[in-house]
């Protein structure tokens, strides 16, 4: 079965400093991988997927992933966080017509 | 296109009685899901539809919870009779169907029931 683990669920960053949010996944086949951002009282929105194209993926707002297969990882950077970023976030996997989500990490930026 | 639509945005509802959530997806779009949010569960997959077929319903909670989805356009998730533990926010979902193609979600329906 798949699934994803987010680890952390809460992270903490001053602005201007590096975002790192942390996702691993398992997955039996390739997976496509995401990661989906949630403001307050909002859907979510995508940032960012992974395909099997680039595994170094770009997304809005700044974020990019990396896909690592031999890590099982695809953790989520953003270079510079700005107070804007300040929401949940959800890693995703799906390898056929749904998608399974972490357990979300609320990410605070701090002044 | 507008999104993904639900209504109503907040139920609040009595133990007891019965509650309908409604969702319009995308135009075009082949797959449907309902998730629930809630801070001890997190998101969980109730169901999911393709052309209008129930696919998965393996995330529902129990008999009390049903979902219907007539035509392409509309989707219903309803819980009978309704139940304190059900409050939560309910998304709807959309996609293209295909596994790699990202889902669209609504605003969700914040459901309380006392």
């Amino acid at each position: 079965a798949q699934s994803v683990t987010q680890l952390g669920s809460h992270v903490s960053v001053s602005e201007g400093a590096l975002v790192l949010l942390r996702c691993n996944y398992s997955s039996s086949v390739p997976p496509y991988l995401f990661w989906y951002v949630q403001y307050p009282n909002q859907g979510l929105q995508l940032l960012l997927k992974y395909t099997s194209a680039a595994t170094l993926v770009k997304g809005i707002n700044g974020f990019e992933a990396e896909f690592k297969k031999s890590e099982t990882s695809f953790h989520l950077t953003k270079p510079s966080a700005h107070m804007s970023d300040a929401a949940e976030y959800f890693c995703a996997v799906s390898n056929t017509d749904k998608l399974i989500f972490g357990t979300g990490t609320r990410l605070q930026v701090f002044p | 296109d507008a999104g993904v639509i639900q209504s109503p945005r907040h139920e609040v509802t009595e133990m007891g009685q019965e509650v309908t959530l409604r969702c319009k997806p995308i135009s075009g779009h082949n797959s449907l899901f309902w998730y629930r949010q809630t801070m001890m569960r997190g998101l969980e997959l109730l169901i999911y539809f393709n052309n209008n077929v129930p696919i998965d319903d393996s995330g529902m909670p129990e008999d009390r919870f049903s979902a219907k989805m007539p035509n392409a356009s509309f989707s219903t998730l309803k819980i009978q009779p309704s139940e304190p533990r059900d409050s939560a926010v309910y998304f709807c979902a959309s996609s293209l169907g295909e596994g790699y193609t990202e889902a669209f979600f609504g605003q969700g329906t914040r459901l309380t029931v006392v």
